[in-house]
């Protein structure tokens, strides 16, 4: 079955800081590929997605992810964060010939000291 | 930008008690969804919902859950004779089309207490 990883459980890092958050999947077709972020209390949000075409895809508040297929990696990326940062990040792969469903990674937590 | 809601936002039942968990999708979608997320685990998929039929389910989806879309807005989880391993986090989602090229709106979640 396919799965999804997430390495890093917990991050902590100060304002300003660099952000990458790593995502592997294990499945060799085609896959769809997000990242949602919840933030305290609230729903899951999409950041961005990935369905074909440039493999390093730009979202919301200034996060980026670049799609490697020979790595079967989709890291996240913010190049300096803000205390607004902090969140659970989750990772979430669909693949194309398997149906409907998202299998998510186990997610990071994410603290931006201010 | 609209939302997926969701009733209650939390809800503590006794165990061997039915739950109904409410999800009003986004007026437009036609996909729907139920995940679960078990305190310190990762969030699970448990069915997809198109047509007014379940498309897909996982081994989670047994006889003890079914979905209901009792008219043209609600769209409902209901858990029957429910078990301390039921507590969780509990998220419908929606979307346009299918995962492959559409986005899947999440609602803010139903925390369930089994206790």
């Amino acid at each position: 079955a396919q799965s999804v990883s997430q390495h890093n459980h917990h991050v902590i890092l100060s304002e300003a800081a660099s952000l990458e958050l790593g995502c592997n999947y294990s499945y060799g077709g085609t896959v769809n590929l997000f990242w949602y972020v919840q933030y305290p209390g609230q729903h899951l949000q999409l950041l961005l997605k990935y369905f074909s075409g440039d493999p390093l895809v730009k979202g919301i508040k200034g996060f980026e992810a670049e799609f490697i297929k020979s790595k079967f990696s989709f890291n996240l990326r913010k190049p300096s964060v803000q205390w607004s940062d902090t969140a659970e990040y989750f990772c979430a792969v669909n693949i194309k010939a398997a149906g409907n469903k998202l299998t998510f990674g186990g997610g990071t937590r994410v603290l931006v000291k201010p | 930008e609209p939302e997926v809601t969701q009733t209650p936002s939390h809800q503590v039942t006794q165990m061997g008690q039915e739950v109904i968990l409410r999800c009003v999708p986004i007026s437009n979608h036609l996909y729907f969804y139920w995940y679960r997320q078990i305190l310190g685990q990762k969030v699970e998929f448990l069915v997809s919902f198109y047509n007014n039929e379940i498309s897909e389910k996982s081994e989670i989806f047994d006889d003890q859950f079914s979905v209901e879309r009792p008219d043209g807005s609600n769209f409902t989880l209901k858990i029957r004779s429910t078990k301390l391993e039921d507590s969780a986090m509990y998220f419908c989602a929606s979307s346009e089309g299918g995962p492959s090229g559409n986005t899947i709106y999440f609602g803010e979640g139903s925390w369930l207490t089994v206790v």
